[in-house]
């Protein structure tokens, strides 16, 4: 069955720290995702990552970078923590081309 | 770009009525159309997909319906059960292929037993 782990399912820290979330697929996909989801506004697309070492910013990238250095792990950084990155933090990934995409259970950001 | 817009963005019924929730979008070219059910403290899970060479797709009590024309697709949940209280969200494709998805804002669906 296909699987998409998030390293933290809960997670605080201060402002201006350097936060690492991390997310592993078993299903060898090409596309790796990071969204962020807030009430009323959906899922938006904060990075996206079709190859190893291959990235593309999404809708709201500012004050985020992302790694992928192995195809089955995408990691999402907050490079100087702020308050207004206090939110629910989703990884998924699928096959090349529009195929599904298949989400973790989420890692819920608090920043104080 | 793709922009999707979803409504209801709540919606209540009772056991064993039907749920109907709709979507629709910008981009002509965008050709696949997923739809998630989000349960309480889990991930999206996909529920029924329909690309854009097909009109109506049906999985048991679950159907989707795409009008290219109008540029809108609903979800059609039919003897609807308290376990499929969720929130729902659909999806457009990029028109780029590149397994990009614009998702609508979701629907939180409650079934009164």
């Amino acid at each position: 069955d296909v699987k998409v782990t998030q390293s933290s399912r809960y997670l605080v820290k201060r402002t201006g720290e350097k936060v690492f979330l991390e997310c592993v697929q078993d299903m060898d996909h090409e596309n790796m995702f990071w969204y962020r989801q807030d009430p009323g506004l959906g899922l938006r697309l904060i990075y996206f990552s079709y190859d190893v070492k291959m990235k593309e910013k999404g809708d709201i990238p500012e004050g985020y970078s992302v790694s992928r250095e192995k195809k089955e792990r995408f990691s999402l950084i907050l490079e100087s923590a702020s308050t207004n990155q206090t939110s629910m933090y989703l990884c998924a990934s699928s096959l090349v081309g529009n195929q599904p995409q298949h989400f973790g259970d989420g890692t819920r950001l608090s920043i104080l | 770009g793709e922009n999707v817009e979803q409504h209801p963005s709540t919606l209540s019924v009772q056991e064993g009525d039907s749920a109907v929730i709709k979507c629709t979008y910008s981009d002509s070219a965008s050709n696949y159309f997923p739809w998630y059910k989000q349960e309480l403290g889990k991930g999206p899970q996909l529920i029924i997909d329909i690309r854009s060479n097909v009109g109506e797709k049906k999985d048991q009590r679950i159907a989707v319906t795409l009008n290219k024309t109008a540029k809108h697709f609903s979800l059609h949940i039919t003897e609807t059960q308290p376990e499929d209280s969720a929130v729902y969200f659909c999806a457009a494709s990029e028109p780029s292929n590149t397994g990009k998805l614009i998702f609508g804002q979701g629907t939180t669906l409650q079934v009164k037993p």
